[in-house]
């Protein structure tokens, strides 16, 4: 039962242009959300993050916004460079535990 | 400061051998997470320790999967015997506070193929 669903495998961008990832939960009790940014034969690596009592944080060219009634999230890399290629995943846990339930992953490619 | 460290990074087994996977966290860690990402799946938390105390290990196939910690530090993550449908990625992260608010912390993971 997928509980994070990133729906879009891959997304094309032009270098300088916005990509927008996005992602949906089904689970209610989710409050705290994540991304997390891997490399091919690299772990993933934390990026950026939101709790469930906000519906916006910014931290350089990433921004995530969250909509609860929606249970949609989404991450917007302004300007997008090559070095964003990478595989993007979306996490999300319940604050009565820590396990981190993923996404399948969004690829993007940011093209010069 | 030295990241979450794995090994072997690769390995390839043939179907009802044995094998393990060893992690060492970031110095001072006390969380460990044990995760299988397959192939086009998002990674998937087989086990999580605090210190040396199993916290979580409701998604672990214990037939076959076990996993120690001992003294709280380094972990150890078997199969036995391996099933073709165990090819994936294990991945150790850890993490400095038991909130699930802490970042956790990745290592390059293991690549597991089995024949």
């Amino acid at each position: 039962d997928q509980q994070v669903k990133q729906n879009s495998p891959s997304l094309s961008v032009q270098e300088g242009r916005i990509s927008i990832l996005n992602c949906d939960y089904t689970n209610s009790m989710f409050d705290y959300f994540l991304w997390y940014k891997k490399y091919p034969a690299e772990g993933p690596t934390f990026l950026i993050s939101i709790s469930s009592i906000k519906d916006k944080n910014e931290d350089g060219r990433f921004t995530v916004f969250l909509n609860k009634s929606a249970k949609h999230l989404s991450l917007h890399i302004v300007p997008s460079q090559p070095g964003d290629s990478a595989v993007y995943f979306c996490a999300a846990s319940e604050d009565s535990g820590y396990a981190l339930n993923f996404g399948k992953g969004t690829s993007l490619l940011v093209t010069p | 400061e030295a990241g979450v460290a794995q090994s072997p990074r690769y390995k390839i087994i043939e179907k009802r051998q044995s094998v393990a996977f060893w992690c060492n966290p970031i110095s001072g860690h006390a969380t460990l997470y044990w995760y299988q990402q397959i192939l086009g799946q998002g990674p998937k938390l087989l086990i999580q320790f605090q210190n040396n105390g199993v916290v979580d290990d409701s998604q672990l196939p214990k037939d076959r999967f076990s996993a120690e910690r001992l003294k709280g530090v380094d972990s150890t993550l078997k199969i036995q015997p391996a099933k073709l449908e165990d090819s994936a990625v294990y991945l150790c992260a850890s993490t400095f506070l038991a909130v699930p608010t802490d970042t956790q912390y990745f290592g390059p993971g293991t690549r597991l193929t089995v024949l």
